[in-house]
């Protein structure tokens, strides 16, 4: 089952406006992975952060990390119409030497105009 | 090739059908994945390689599923006797090694079994 959980479910917010999504996680990690998807075909890379990394910045993205809490949360600033899209965190860990991928419920965003 | 690709597109089948969806990733990447994505839900790990060897097949859904990849390079992923609850889109994604780093995604095999 899947453990990763995002909230919202869904955000609609103005162009312009920032957007922040969550990420919640139970199992130790060795990075975290931020996506985009759009109309539900292949998937694009966002942000990778690493456990020992806290924050990480690309273009309009920001990516926060807190392992102690087992979030992490993805802002993306001065949003744009493009952005409508879903977005996915994904945990990947180590079990007993296999890597283990979870990838979250997804929270879909939408930009209005 | 610059990407994943995946073939085909589009797959419809029959109930109790064997089909098989193709990978062909990243050159030089060692690490390979599939997941599964049912309609307005989040991705199902199912298995990754890295290079021929499968290191943990306890994602696959099933007996009725089956991977493997020859030469580090091209993936087939088998249903066999498919059932209407193996409709949805699956993914594919190499990266250059397992666990450390970036996952570049194909655009996936959207799968119907009427």
């Amino acid at each position: 089952s899947q453990q990763g959980e995002e909230d919202p479910q869904a955000l609609s917010i103005q162009e312009g406006e920032n957007a922040t999504m969550n990420c919640s996680y139970k199992t130790s990690i060795n990075n975290l992975q931020w996506y985009r998807q759009n109309s539900g075909r292949g998937l694009v890379h966002l942000i990778l952060i690493r456990s020992n990394e806290r924050e990480k910045h690309s273009g309009r993205l920001r990516v926060t990390l807190d392992t102690s809490k087992k979030s992490s949360s993805l802002l993306i600033t001065a949003s744009r119409a493009a952005d409508t899209a879903s977005y996915f965190c994904a945990t990947v860990g180590t079990t007993s030497g296999t890597y283990k991928y979870i990838f979250g419920t997804g929270t879909r965003l939408k930009v209005l105009a | 090739g610059a990407g994943v690709s995946q073939s085909p597109s589009n797959k419809v089948t029959e109930k109790g059908k064997d089909v098989e969806l193709r990978c062909d990733p990243i050159s030089g990447h060692t690490a390979l994945y599939w997941y599964r994505q049912r309609l307005g839900q989040g991705l199902e790990f199912l298995i990754y390689f890295q290079g021929n060897s499968a290191p943990d097949k306890s994602g696959l859904p099933s007996d009725r599923f089956s991977a493997e990849r020859t030469g580090e390079s091209v993936s087939t992923l088998t249903i066999q006797r498919t059932q209407q609850e193996d409709s949805a889109v699956y993914l594919c994604a190499s990266s250059l090694a397992p666990g450390r780093e970036t996952q570049y995604f194909g655009p996936g095999t959207r799968l119907l079994v009427l």
